[in-house]
């Protein structure tokens, strides 16, 4: 079944650990999108891909880096954890022409 | 500049009751609209889309939308609400264009269903 993949969906995590948030999608998409979510908020991206090898940094400025080395997966990386980093993280891709995003179901992440 | 603004933070409503959930669009060309819906501890899920063709958009669960260029308006509708509408709803708006599939969020309505 078509569908876009996230692990974890919680994560609890000490201050200046890394990690990665990692998403996977089986639907053919080339575009690809990380999105920051803070409770009760809106939804802000912060890096989207094109295609494989292309990434670009979103309107919210982040310290996380992702890379698109196949075409289903992007992952999200952040070198050393803090707890500013605290939010959910939405992955959401899209086929080529298409407008509309499709989501994956979010990592929580809590950095104490 | 592309933006939206939903116009209530939150929405109660009782079960059988009608719900309408406000959202006005800034766009400086045609703009395609959407409605996701967030339910708690799940990903977003498309209601519906407009996308310059009927103006009135029909979507999953029984929810609609009407596209009124003359208000900016792309206000979500329900005929009766179910216990299971109780969600978070976001308005969103195609904020790029050629490539670049941008979409910028509104803040959000939460949507609350009484028994």
């Amino acid at each position: 079944e078509a569908d876009i993949y996230q692990t974890p969906r919680y994560l609890v995590i000490g201050t200046g650990k890394k990690i990665t948030l990692e998403c996977s999608q089986t639907m053919g998409h080339d575009k690809m999108y990380w999105y920051q979510q803070d409770p009760g908020m809106e939804l802000h991206l912060i890096h989207y891909s094109y295609g494989v090898n292309s990434t670009e940094k979103g309107d919210l400025s982040s310290e996380s880096t992702v890379s698109r080395i196949r075409t289903e997966h992007f992952p999200l990386t952040l070198e050393s954890a803090r707890p500013s980093h605290t939010s959910q993280y939405l992955c959401a891709s899209s086929g080529t022409g298409e407008e509309t995003q499709y989501f994956g179901p979010g990592t929580r992440l809590l950095v104490l | 500049a592309q933006s939206v603004t939903q116009l209530d933070s939150h929405v109660s409503v009782s079960e059988g009751t009608p719900v309408l959930l406000r959202c006005n669009y800034s766009s400086s060309y045609s703009p395609s609209l959407f409605w996701y819906v967030q339910h708690p501890n799940k990903g977003l899920q498309l209601l519906l889309k407009y996308t310059s063709a009927a103006t009135l958009v029909k979507g999953i669960n029984g929810f609609e939308a009407e596209f009124k260029k003359s208000e900016t308006s792309f206000h979500l509708t329900k005929p009766s609400a179910h216990m299971s509408d109780a969600a978070e709803y976001f308005c969103v708006v195609r904020g790029g264009t050629g490539g670049y599939n941008k979409l910028i969020f509104g803040a959000g309505t939460r949507l609350a269903v009484h028994p």
